[in-house]
């Protein structure tokens, strides 16, 4: 069984401070998606990474595919208020089957 | 692009009864959709996988004949809570699957709360 380790869990931050939330596994995957969720609506897609090492940027949030495609990292560069929310990572088993795990999320409040 | 619609998007029922919910994909055709359930809190967890054409496939310890998936159309696919039960009350939320260059990708509708009294 495929798992995706999410971590935090929880981060709660200053206004402007930088954060990392990490999503490990034992395993491959073929794509990692990486979600961002307001309370009472559905995931909203930020990024899709397909290559080993693949780094791309969205204004302040730096998404990383490791070189083994096994992990992945999002990087918030001066976090705002409005980041706050739920992130979520999921991987697309090696299958490619368009299937995803999720990880356990990471809670993300970001204080004025 | 890429915009999935769910009615509706809150409903209240009576224990016993039953409730359909439906999601659509509004501008493109989605073979596959997918089902999760949310607790609050936490992170999503499948249920089923829906094919357009083809019975769904439930996950480990779903109740198929319970949580009814039709996906009658490429655009449609609907979820009926059947003999709905107070711990039935949850977040649901389903996605339509389209290939986005070298990978699928889930698009999400914005989710229907489920209140079973």
């Amino acid at each position: 069984t495929q798992l995706l380790e999410q971590s935090p869990q929880f981060l709660s931050i200053q206004e402007g401070e930088n954060l990392t939330v990490y999503c490990n596994s034992s395993s491959v995957f073929s794509s990692l998606q990486w979600y961002r969720q307001e309370p009472g609506e559905g995931p909203v897609l930020l990024v899709t990474v397909v290559t080993g090492g693949e780094v791309k940027k969205l204004k302040r949030l730096t998404f990383q595919f490791g070189d083994a495609r096994k992990d992945s990292s999002l990087h918030i560069t001066a976090a705002q208020p409005g980041d706050t929310g739920l992130y979520l990572c999921a991987g697309d088993g090696s299958s490619n089957t368009g299937k995803l795990i999720f990880g356990q999320g990471t809670t993300l409040q970001v204080k004025p | 692009g890429a915009v999935v619609s769910q009615h509706p998007s809150w409903v209240i029922c009576k224990s016993g009864t039953s409730v359909k919910i439906e999601c659509r994909s509004l501008d493109f055709q989605a073979t596959t959709m997918f089902w999760y359930r949310q607790f609050p809190k936490q992170s999503l967890m499948l249920m089923a996988t829906s094919n357009e054409g083809s019975k769904a496939t439930y996950e480990q310890g779903v109740e198929k004949d319970k949580f009814l998936i039709n996906h009658a159309s490429l655009t449609l696919s609907t979820l009926t809570v059947t003999s709905a039960h107070p711990e039935d009350s949850s977040f649901y939320i389903c996605s339509a699957q389209r290939r986005g260059g070298l990978a699928y990708e889930q698009y999400f509708g914005p989710g229907t709360r489920l209140t079973v009294t």
